[in-house]
């Protein structure tokens, strides 16, 4: 099982959607979850930090995490065609690995006028 | 000017030969990263430092040192550059914010390829 993984995509929505991006992780000392975007060609953005079960809610962008389901999710409300990237998704555990990030392979969002 | 940089943005080589990519930042960061990135497969870590005199290998070190000149510099080298070493390279820096949450910032990216 892969440490982090998330929905394999691509993901398609229309213009005005809430695109849902979904992400699970293995290591259950995981302690804080982060949400990259990246335009193709050019480097990951971050764009959401969370810590703390919940939501967390940044203009268009909730992201939501769950430590008991090992579940992290990022909802993009009144989705953009500029949205269209790849989301990647990162996590920090705790312990020996303090201070590093894992990612997911990453989804490719499509938002179409 | 750009908080990350990288040298050089693009590099083709061939088989056998030794490259070095270097990072810059100017943003007081103790912490770097070097990923690369191959479709599909996300980033993936190769080596970390946490300060000048810790360096510490991650997922994939295989075929990479690295050199950290001083807080602001780090290198990567391939000693003997092989074709699946092609890949895109990215650079990232990070501190801590409060709440001890590890918020990391990635450079341009270095393009590789090796023939």
């Amino acid at each position: 099982q892969k440490e982090v993984e998330q929905n394999s995509g691509p993901l398609s929505v229309p213009e005005g959607a809430i695109a849902s991006l979904n992400c699970t992780y293995s290591d259950r000392v995981s302690q804080s979850f982060f949400w990259y975007r990246q335009y193709s060609g050019k480097s990951p953005e971050l764009i959401m930090s969370i810590y703390s079960n919940g939501d967390k809610e940044d203009g268009r962008f909730t992201a939501q995490l769950n430590k008991a389901s090992q579940y992290v999710s990022l909802l993009i409300r009144d989705s953009q065609p500029s949205d269209s990237a790849t989301y990647l998704c990162a996590v920090n555990a705790g312990g020996t690995s303090y201070g590093k990030l894992t990612f997911g392979q990453g989804t490719i969002l499509t938002v179409h006028p | 000017d750009a908080d990350v940089t990288q040298t050089p943005r693009n590099r083709i080589t061939k088989t056998g030969k030794r490259i070095m990519l270097e990072c810059s930042q100017t943003k007081g960061h103790d912490r770097m990263y070097w990923y690369r990135q191959d479709p599909g497969l996300g980033l993936r870590l190769i080596y970390y430092s946490f300060d000048v005199k810790d360096i510490n290998k991650g997922e994939i070190s295989d075929g990479y040192s690295v050199s950290r000149q001083a807080q602001a510099k780090f290198s990567l080298s391939l000693e003997s550059a092989i074709p699946n070493q092609t890949a895109l390279y990215f650079c990232a820096t990070s501190d801590l914010v409060a709440g001890g949450v590890m918020e990391q910032f990635f450079g341009p990216g270095t393009r590789l390829t090796v023939l």
